[in-house]
């Protein structure tokens, strides 16, 4: 199947800093990525769909300025956590469809990002 | 809003144990439905999916069939492995919605050898 790569799968960061996370199609085209936030032992909280070349769309309660996205191209989509605090420490994970198959085929999944802020 | 519930964990089961995980959903259209997993430490994998009613989605021994009538996307396999121990989502998609996959809260399973 098709290959979503995320990096780095574990990053420790200080109080105040920001990280950039990075999601990569790396066999496919992706219009669209999304990225999910996943808390110990709960299920994945949709953040935001990162769409290329425009604005992401982010659900509701997520902070646009905490969580940046930028898509700018068919296979990279990056989440950066600015100013980190000790509660965004976390799993993030991010997925993509590939843009030249239907609506509604499986989504690809990558390895997810282990964030502790310390 | 579109939703997804499945029965809490986490689940425990001997070996050769025949396993069922519901799933029921809520949905204004006609969804795709999924079911996923996540080994420990890893990312989610497509376990399988089913596009329209009474479809059956099947892979590595598993089934689920999608069931319009009662909004169900209920998980079976008839004899679990130690290997299968993992958590299982359970997930829908729905046309015309950005592709959004919602996803149930994940039932965590152990497979006692």
């Amino acid at each position: 199947g098709a290959v979503v790569s995320q990096h780095p799968s574990r990053v420790i960061c200080k109080s105040g800093t920001s990280v950039k996370i990075e999601c990569r199609s790396l066999d496919f085209q992706a219009t669209t990525m999304f990225w999910y936030r996943q808390f110990p032992k709960q299920s994945l909280m949709l953040m935001a769909t990162s769409n290329e070349g425009s604005k992401a769309t982010y659900e509701q309660g997520v902070e646009k300025d905490k969580f940046l996205i930028n898509h700018a191209s068919l296979t990279l989509s990056t989440l950066t956590v600015t100013s980190a605090h000790p509660e965004d420490s976390s799993f993030y994970i991010c997925s993509a469809r590939d843009s030249a198959r239907s609506m509604n085929t499986e989504a690809f999944f990558g390895q997810g990002t282990r964030l502790t802020v310390v | 809003g579109d939703s997804v519930t499945q029965m809490e964990g986490p689940v425990t089961l001997s070996e050769e144990a025949f396993l069922t995980i519901n799933c029921t959903y809520t949905a204004t259209g006609y969804p795709s439905l999924f079911w996923y997993v996540q080994y420990p430490g890893e990312g989610l994998q497509l376990l399988l999916k089913a596009t329209k009613a009474d479809d059956k989605g099947s892979n590595k021994g598993f089934e689920a069939t999608y069931r319009k009538e009662t909004t169900s996307f209920h998980l079976e396999k008839g004899s679990v492995q130690v290997s299968d121990s993992a958590v299982y989502f359970c997930a829908l998609s729905e046309r015309g919605r950005d592709d959004k996959i919602i996803f149930g809260k994940g039932t965590r399973l152990h497979i006692l050898p």
